[in-house]
């Protein structure tokens, strides 16, 4: 069974950084792209990040460029999200989400979420 | 960035009838379109890829159709259980967007 664990969310002013871990387990990590999708509360869906199966490809949305990097350890089966110079309209539940095949999506497979909140 | 558009915002339905869903893209995403459901406090899950494939584990009432920039979920006859948002979803290029959801309430 495929299993996406987050951690890393909780309460940063603006400005200031955090990092979002997801550990995967239950599939071959290092044969999947993944990505991250996040919600504001009461919102829709929007796709944050994604990287290639080997890490050598990474995108992302224009709102975060710059601010936001994605990395993954296939050694260890963890994606990550270090965000920094945070800002109010950053605040969502992050999910980490595993991609259906090699290419960036659809996502087959989403963690429950990390919440983010940016507020001083 | 590609737009997506669903309608309508809200289907007022009960169990037993046929839920029909459309969901318009801005340009043309070929067959590169999904459909997720999500439920109250859950994460998404992947119903339909590539326009017509059901993921799976999806039962067989759920259903998609369209290419290009047209797009239909369909639900033939609803389940107590398929109350919920639905959301379309591009992956022709990045950003993947999402559209803004069709919510399906019981009448």
């Amino acid at each position: 069974e495929v299993q996406l664990l987050e951690s890393g969310g909780g309460l940063v002013q603006p400005g200031g950084s955090l990092r979002l871990s997801c550990r995967a387990s239950g599939f071959t990590f290092s044969t999947y792209a993944m990505g991250w999708v996040r919600q504001a509360p009461g919102k829709g869906l929007e796709s944050v990040s994604g990287i290639s199966a080997s890490g050598d490809s990474t995108i992302y949305t224009d709102s975060v460029k710059g601010r936001f990097t994605i990395s993954r350890d296939n050694s260890e089966s963890t994606l990550y999200l270090q965000m920094n110079s945070l800002r109010a309209e950053d605040t969502a539940l992050y999910y980490c989400a595993k991609a259906h095949s090699t290419s960036w999506g659809p996502f087959d497979s989403w963690g429950q979420g990390a919440l983010v909140t940016v507020s001083s | 960035e590609i737009v997506l558009t669903q309608s309508p915002a809200t289907l007022s339905l009960s169990p037993g009838e046929r839920a029909t869903l459309s969901c318009r893209v801005s340009q043309s995403v070929s067959s590169y379109l999904a459909w997720y459901q999500q439920k109250p406090g859950q994460a998404p899950r992947l119903l339909i890829y590539d326009a017509s494939n059901r993921a799976t584990g999806i039962p067989a009432r759920f259903s998609g159709s369209g290419s290009g920039t047209d797009f239909t979920l369909t639900i033939s006859s609803l389940e107590p259980e398929d109350f919920a948002v639905y959301y379309c979803q591009q992956r022709y290029n990045w950003p993947l967007t999402f559209g803004g959801g069709t919510k399906v309430e019981i009448k």
